[in-house]
């Protein structure tokens, strides 16, 4: 059974930093592609990153590149999602989810997700 | 179109079918998933490829495609499946993954 479980997120101030983790278990880690999905309060959702199972192709969505870095650990099947000069339109929960590239690309597992609160 | 369209909201009787659509440029290209998401709980994935279900969803959930216009059908709605629902596929690019704005709905 596929566990996924967010941590480390809470209230920023503005132009603050983040990291997020995201501890998985019961599938192949190293063999999956993972996602961070983030959702603001009454919003849609939005994937603003993803890497591969060996860390070499990452992904980034605009409004986050160059402020956001995803990074994995595959010995403690772990991945991570750090964040630099938040703003508070970075306010949302943020979801770690397992990528299935079966049939295009969806996000077929899914963490509680975490909230991250950005203060001005 | 970098967008997905879905209607805002939709209510169904109970036991009755009722279809979201998701429409945009990219539809054609790529194919579409779906997820179902019940307030404060996490999205849920209920079909992929754009017609294709993973396992443990109810097989009155069915997807599909015509003209450029994705489909999630429901039928024979239950009370458990209100919830809002939200479309996802590439960008015209290939490289953004795009959700759309949801659609919420109501089993009456």
């Amino acid at each position: 059974q596929v566990q996924l479980e967010e941590s480390g997120g809470g209230l920023v101030k503005a132009g603050g930093s983040l990291r997020l983790a995201c501890a998985a278990s019961g599938f192949v880690f190293r063999e999956s592609y993972m996602a961070w999905v983030r959702q603001a309060a009454g919003k849609g959702l939005e994937c603003i990153s993803y890497i591969s199972g060996n860390g070499e192709v990452v992904y980034y969505r605009d409004s986050v590149k160059g402020r956001f870095s995803i990074s994995r650990d595959n010995t403690n099947d772990s991945v991570f999602l750090e964040g630099n000069d938040l703003s508070v339109e970075d306010t949302a929960i943020y979801y770690c989810a397992t990528v299935r590239w079966e049939g295009g690309v969806s996000f077929d597992s899914w963490g509680q997700g975490i909230v991250v609160n950005v203060s001005s | 179109s970098a967008e997905l369209t879905q209607e805002s909201s939709l209510s169904v009787a109970l036991g009755q079918t009722v279809s979201i659509t998701c429409q945009g440029g990219s539809l054609r290209d790529y194919f579409t998933s779906w997820y179902q998401q019940r307030p404060g709980q996490a999205p849920v994935l209920v079909i992929y490829g754009t017609k294709r279900r993973p396992s443990g969803i109810p097989d009155r959930f069915s997807g599909s495609s015509v003209g450029g216009i994705v489909s999630l059908t429901i039928s024979a709605a239950q009370v458990e499946d209100e919830a809002e629902y939200f479309c996802s596929s590439r960008d015209k690019s290939g490289n953004s993954v795009l959700f759309g704005g949801g659609t919420k709905l109501t089993v009456l």
